[in-house]
């Protein structure tokens, strides 16, 4: 079955900074690569995803990149504010497993003021 | 206002005890999903259901179970069974299981037994 991995686990930024998180999969027929925001004590929330048909894609201050060849993407947050801070996580589906997502491990990011 | 609806927000229960988790959507979406989160970790796929009164064992199913009566709903029992319980559960709906579109969660309930 599919493997994500997710780095890093913890991401410290200063205010106006970028944020840069990577993830890894292991099932190269995987073709959708959705990113999630979860605040403290709710549930998760898409903020961006991303098909395998597509290199980038960019909303604002977010945006994703997803390289095939490699089985890696990453989630780029350009002018960190303080309400970036929360868990953020990836994760990978294919089209003959249905909908069914698996998850990486989440990165805690903190923004400072 | 559409969304899923978990209850409740907090449950704590005796070993032992099976308990009941409450997942209620007015999507109209076909999909539902059970996920268990534990700290510091990723959401793990319990069960997930394509349609009214058919659902599918995940990675973790062993000491859960589920039923898909209604669509509009999709209760989780955690059983006796299950060696460690105590984690915070997630539902999600999409629009359906054959094509990849977005999961929508509900607020999450967070299961303590002691």
């Amino acid at each position: 079955g599919e493997n994500v991995e997710q780095h890093p686990s913890t991401l410290s930024v200063q205010e106006g900074d970028s944020a840069v998180i990577k993830c890894t999969y292991s099932d190269s027929a995987s073709n959708y690569f959705p990113w999630y925001k979860q605040e403290l004590g709710k549930g998760p929330q898409l903020i961006i995803d991303i098909r395998s048909n597509v290199g980038e894609k960019k909303d604002q201050r977010i945006a994703v990149t997803l390289n095939k060849t490699a089985k890696h993407f990453s989630l780029h947050i350009t002018e960190t504010q303080p309400e970036d801070s929360a868990v953020y996580f990836c994760a990978a589906s294919e089209t003959a497993a249905g909908n069914k997502l698996t998850f990486g491990g989440g990165t805690r990011v903190l923004v400072k003021p | 206002d559409g969304g899923i609806t978990q209850s409740p927000k907090y449950l704590f229960r005796k070993e032992g005890q099976n308990v009941t988790l409450s997942c209620e959507q007015n999507l109209n979406h076909d999909a539902m999903y059970w996920y268990r989160q534990d700290p510091g970790q990723g959401l793990r796929l319990i069960y997930y259901s394509q349609i009214v009164n058919d659902f599918q064992k995940g990675d973790i199913a062993e000491g859960y179970s589920v039923s898909r009566e209604k669509k509009e709903s999709f209760p989780l029992t955690v059983t006796s069974a299950q060696k460690n319980p105590t984690a915070f559960y997630l539902c999600a709906s999409s629009i359906d299981l054959n094509s990849l579109y977005e999961q929508y969660f509900g607020p999450g309930t967070r299961l303590t037994v002691t």
